[in-house]
């Protein structure tokens, strides 16, 4: 079966960058499906970040696109955050989760709280 | 972007029939999706494409709804479903969730 880890430092100081990983084991990422960042908020708003598809390609979302990253390690079977310039608002549990073209997310890491303070 | 409205809470008595609604800003065709999270946990997916039940996952739950209205339905509530339940699109780039339907029950 799938499964998705995600891993990553707690706490990050304002303006510098975000960085996570996401391990995944039971599937290579390099077969199908999408590969993406999902996050949510103190608030409990979930917001979608991004993915990487098995061929490599990306798609972010918008509001983030100008401080986002999506990258892979596929001799690692592992794909990757980073994000620029962070702000308390960054302040979030992220998620990884694998979806299918219809883009429902089936499954889901445990999440890693990131802290964003000085 | 596509807002998804859902209603911030409701409380319900075991072995009732809730139904939790999302509305969608513009149409979404059937491409809704519903999942239920509990505190700690990461969200499960319980219906996709509107109303199709994920494997696993109890025959309990249903979904309904096509274009801006879509409904998630528990006939009938047990103690274990307090959770908050979200809604997400992905007809409309980028995909976007609802606020969530906290239920508790009494």
């Amino acid at each position: 079966e799938v499964q998705l880890q995600e891993s990553g430092p707690g706490l990050v100081k304002p303006s510098q960058s975000l960085s996570l990983t996401c391990s995944v084991t039971g599937y290579s990422i390099t077969s199908s499906y999408r590969w993406n960042w999902i996050r949510k908020f103190p608030g409990n708003k979930l917001e979608w970040m991004g993915y990487i598809n098995s061929a490599g390609s990306t798609n972010y979302n918008p509001s983030l696109k100008s401080r986002i990253s999506i990258t892979r390690d596929t001799s690692k079977n592992q794909f990757f955050l980073q994000v620029n310039s962070v702000t308390t608002e960054d302040t979030a549990t992220y998620y990884c989760a694998r979806s299918l073209i219809t883009t429902r997310f089936a499954y889901w890491g445990q999440g890693t709280l990131v802290t964003v303070s000085s | 972007d596509t807002v998804l409205t859902q209603s911030p809470a409701l409380a319900v008595s075991p072995g009732e029939r809730v139904t939790i609604s999302c509305r969608a800003s513009e149409s979404v065709s059937t491409l809704m999706h519903w999942y239920q999270q509990k505190p700690g946990q990461q969200p499960k997916l319980l219906i996709y494409l509107a109303s199709n039940l994920e494997s696993g996952v109890p025959a309990r739950f249903s979904g309904s709804g096509s274009g801006t209205d879509f409904t998630l339905t528990i006939d009938p509530v047990e103690a274990d479903d307090t959770a908050t339940y979200y809604c997400q699109q992905s007809w409309n780039d980028p995909w976007t969730f609802g606020g969530g339907t906290k239920l508790e029950l009494k």
